[in-house]
């Protein structure tokens, strides 16, 4: 059984163009998350969600949005898409205070042409 | 503003040897630091993790190294192995809401048969 499952894995896409990127997460966790993975391998958070309280890192542009359906879900939705958005794109999972431990997805590499 | 700062960069290690990656973090507030292994095309998975109130954690073959004065911890591999060969990155968060994590750089981690 995967955890946390993302779709799709690869992403292909136009400037300008919106496009989304679904998570779905089986462990009951309160708590998702969207990284960015730059070519560098360099992680950063984007967003942390829970069914309370949304947390946006000050530096992600107002075209990326999460929206969360229910607590299993987290979709990733960009507008207007840039050469820059092109990277690797994780979605994780976690329980706090019960549990620190955040559980990745496999990742949806996108590539804006 | 790096707030968790890795090195090396890559790291080679023959197989049986030790090998040690280590961070240094800025923030005194952070209060939990794990470190995940990231193999190519998978998502992040948490290796171990330690909390500031002890000096060193061990699992296996893995132990954490905590200088909370100096504001440093280190990953040590005992007996390397090259299904050990993957990126590691060292994280920390702080107590809150969501436990945004907070990534170095990442090493490249190659053992050598």
């Amino acid at each position: 059984d995967t955890a946390v499952s993302q779709t799709p894995k690869y992403l292909v896409t136009q400037m300008g163009n919106d496009k989304s990127i679904k998570c779905e997460q089986n462990l009951g966790h309160d708590t998702m998350y969207w990284y960015k993975q730059d070519s560098k391998k360099f992680l950063k958070i984007m967003f942390s969600y829970n069914n309370k309280e949304l947390i946006i890192n000050e530096t992600v542009p107002n075209r990326f949005s999460p929206k969360s359906p229910d607590k299993a879900h987290l979709n990733l939705h960009i507008n207007s898409l840039e050469l820059g958005d092109s990277a690797v794109y994780f979605c994780a999972s976690s329980q706090p205070p019960n549990t620190d431990t955040q559980y990745f997805g496999p990742g949806t590499r996108l590539t804006v042409l | 503003q790096q707030q968790v700062k890795q090195s090396p960069q890559s790291l080679i290690v023959q197989k049986g040897g030790i090998s040690i990656i280590n961070c240094a973090y800025e923030n005194t507030a952070f209060d939990y630091f794990p470190w995940y292994q990231q193999f190519p095309g998978k998502g992040p998975a948490l290796l171990i993790a330690i909390r500031p109130d002890v000096s060193e954690k061990k699992e296996g073959r893995f132990t954490i190294s905590f200088n909370k004065s100096a504001k440093q911890f280190s990953l040590h591999i005992m007996d390397s192995q090259p299904g050990d060969s993957a990126t590691y990155f060292c994280a920390a968060s702080k107590l809150g809401s969501a436990r945004q994590l907070t990534f170095g750089s990442g090493t490249q981690l190659t053992v050598l048969p």
